[in-house]
């Protein structure tokens, strides 16, 4: 089965740190990974996907992801971060028959003024 | 393009009575995904269409769980004699051409939070 974990589930940093959320994944063919963001009762909204090529990824409001699969990670960073930034992350696999998305358990990013 | 929809997005029931939710896709897409989230955890795969057509219901909760998308347009999730365990929130998701060999992207509605008293 396809798993998705996330290391760290509440990540805490100042405003203008650099933001890192992990995401590792296990799969016995290359995935399609994809990070979405979520806001207090809203739907998943997509930052960013790896499908093919390039292995690191650019996303939406500055942040960026990169596809390393020696390490079956796909780890989730932005240089400088912003109180807006304030949400909860959930790193996706998908790709399989169906398309099924198998998501992470998610992780909270707290953003300290 | 006006996003993917959900309605109600709330609802308050009892235990015992039946609830039904509407996912609004986005107008082109093929496919219709049901998720359901419950507090922190990520989406759980229940089900998709493509088109009208249900191709996967295997990981429906239970056959208290059904799910219809009958002109290949919206889609409706049903739970029948609701309990306590299915409060969460139920995720609708749309994506377009299956044909595609890579993995479309998934566009998530808002969700509709069910609470069962």
């Amino acid at each position: 089965a396809q798993s998705v974990t996330q290391l760290g589930s509440h990540v805490s940093v100042s405003e203008g740190a650099l933001v890192l959320l992990r995401c590792n994944y296990s799969s016995s063919v290359p995935p399609y990974l994809f990070w979405y963001v979520q806001y207090p009762n809203q739907g998943l909204q997509l930052l960013l996907k790896y499908t093919t090529g390039a292995t690191l990824v650019k996303g939406i409001n500055g942040f960026e992801a990169e596809f390393k699969k020696s390490e079956t990670s796909f780890h989730l960073t932005k240089p400088s971060a912003h109180m807006s930034d304030a949400a909860e992350y959930f790193c996706a696999v998908g790709g399989y028959t169906g398309n099924q998305f198998y998501f992470g358990t998610g992780t909270s990013l707290t953003v300290i003024p | 393009d006006t996003g993917v929809s959900q309605n109600p997005r709330h609802k308050i029931t009892k235990r015992g009575q039946n609830v039904t939710f509407r996912c609004d896709p986005i107008s082109e897409h093929n496919r219709l995904y049901w998720y359901r989230q419950t507090l922190g955890q990520g989406p759980e795969f229940l089900t998709y269409f493509q088109n009208e057509a249900q191709l996967e219901k295997s990981r429906l909760l239970s056959d208290r769980f059904s799910a219809e998308r009958p002109k290949g347009s919206f889609s409706t999730l049903e739970i029948q004699r609701t309990e306590q365990g299915d409060s969460a929130m139920y995720l609708c998701a749309s994506s377009l051409d299956p044909t595609k060999l890579i993995a479309d992207t998934q566009y998530f509605g808002p969700g509709t939070r069910l609470t069962v008293l």
